[in-house]
């Protein structure tokens, strides 16, 4: 499977917890996306890199938040002190940025649940 | 007034039935559409996507966009239980040649029954 891939699919913590989620974009994209999603709603921006420069942060991503893509590959996306209001499906999502449509392909999330 | 705007539903339609989804925005600069089809605990998968204003079929699907009206549509031609779904919108404004952030509707949700 060429796709892009999200890890883990699943992840329970207590709050007041770190965690940390893993993406691998398919392999010749070289933007990668965050978006939260909760229940009932579509997904929301968090932020986005071209290769291994964050190009763009929503004023969604606390200080608690922090994003990484350091080789322009893989990327991972921390929680610090977890909150409940953090549960949420966080989605990966990959683009080539070098043709004129920008096409974002999503992977299948990481579903938390923060007790 | 969020950027888009997408009624949840639920739309609930027999099999073979032609179903109409739409969404209103309010950010002129919005030049690429796009709509994703969501199951249930799954990621969003790209159905279509437009550029500015016209049509575009896919098979059954088939996209408009009247950027005059601000209002894109989604129809859905002899509907079939496997389309039963949540159907995004989403949009993204055009920064030079590259495009960042997409803006999603909230989704409406599709049930076709047998």
């Amino acid at each position: 499977d060429t796709g892009v891939s999200q890890n883990p699919r699943h992840k329970i913590t207590k709050r007041g917890q770190n965690v940390t989620f893993r993406c691998d974009p398919i392999s010749e994209h070289n933007r990668l996306y965050w978006y939260r999603q909760t229940l009932g709603q579509g997904p929301e921006f968090l932020t986005y890199f071209q290769n291994e420069a964050q190009l763009e942060k929503s004023r969604l991503l606390s200080d608690r938040f922090s994003a990484e893509r350091p080789k322009g590959s893989f990327s991972t996306l921390e929680i610090q002190r977890t909150e409940q209001g953090d549960s949420a499906m966080y989605l990966c999502a990959s683009s080539f940025a070098g043709t004129r449509i920008h096409t974002q392909y999503f992977g299948p999330g990481t579903r938390l649940t923060v007790l | 007034q969020k950027e888009v705007e997408q009624d949840p539903g639920p739309l609930s339609v027999p099999e073979g039935a032609i179903v109409s989804l739409n969404c209103t925005y309010s950010n002129s600069a919005f030049q690429y559409f796009m709509w994703y089809r969501q199951y249930s605990r799954k990621g969003p998968e790209l159905l279509m996507y437009t550029y500015s204003s016209g049509n575009k079929e896919d098979g059954r699907f088939t996209a408009q966009v009247d950027k005059s009206s601000k209002y894109i549509s989604l129809f859905i031609r002899d509907s079939q239980p496997s389309d039963s779904a949540t159907y995004l919108c989403a949009m993204s404004d055009e920064r030079g040649s590259t495009l960042g952030r997409l803006y999603f509707g909230r989704g409406t949700q599709l049930t076709v029954w047998p």
